[in-house]
């Protein structure tokens, strides 16, 4: 069946750190890649998606490329700040069934 | 325009009784799914209501259970509740049905503390 795998956390990046967080999935067909994250106290919000292979998803500098041939979506951001300390979870939705595959989570802690 | 609402915030049970919870849509958004997230599960899709009709289920048992109100609002019904049903459920909805167009919001949930 569809999975996403992402890295475990935490991350602890230190301000102005180059990020990475990597997500892999597997899955029949042509899914569309999601990145959400999740701040302290509040629901998901959807920060970057992908619906077709070598698209790039980008939003509040954070970027991602659907890769199908590596089947990865890994999240990049070229300086963090600590108000980007948060939870990430990647998901994937598939093109015959739309329901929401998610990674379990990376947490992400920037220190000043 | 108010986001997607979900009442109570906070909820305390003890085993073996039943809870529900609403969750009110965006104005307009015609789709809600339920997500169950727990420290050892993660995310998992509970299932989605279009126009008051369960349009996809996700692998729970039938404990677990919801309806769709023709003013889009959602209700989320578990019974016979277990410690392992503690967690935080999401509310999320969308304007069509939930596929790889249709962004979904996603309210802040309900923590359900099962004793």
């Amino acid at each position: 069946g569809n999975s996403v795998t992402q890295m475990e956390g935490p991350v602890t990046l230190s301000e102005e750190a180059f990020l990475t967080i990597n997500c892999t999935y597997t899955a029949t067909g042509y899914p569309s890649l999601f990145w959400y994250v999740q701040y302290p106290g509040e629901g998901l919000q959807l920060l970057l998606k992908a619906t077709k292979a070598d698209d790039k998803g980008s939003n509040k500098g954070f970027e991602a490329t659907y890769r199908k041939e590596t089947t990865s979506f890994h999240l990049e951001k070229g300086s963090v700040q600590v108000s980007d300390s948060a939870v990430y979870f990647c998901a994937l939705s598939s093109d015959s069934n739309y329901q929401l595959i998610w990674g379990a989570g990376t947490k992400l802690i920037i220190k000043p | 325009k108010a986001g997607v609402t979900q009442t109570p915030r906070y909820l305390i049970k003890t085993r073996g009784q039943q809870v529900t919870l609403s969750c009110s849509p965006i104005s307009g958004h015609r789709s809600v799914s339920w997500y169950q997230q727990t420290p050892g599960q993660g995310l998992q899709f509970l299932f989605e209501y279009f126009s008051e009709t369960q349009r996809n289920k996700g692998n729970f048992p039938g404990r677990f259970s919801g309806r769709q109100f023709s003013n889009s609002r959602s209700e989320m019904n578990v019974s016979t509740l277990e410690l392992g049903d503690s967690a935080l459920y999401l509310c999320a909805s969308s304007q069509g049905w939930a596929g790889t167009n249709n962004e979904q919001f996603f309210g802040p949930g309900t923590r359900l503390t099962v004793l």
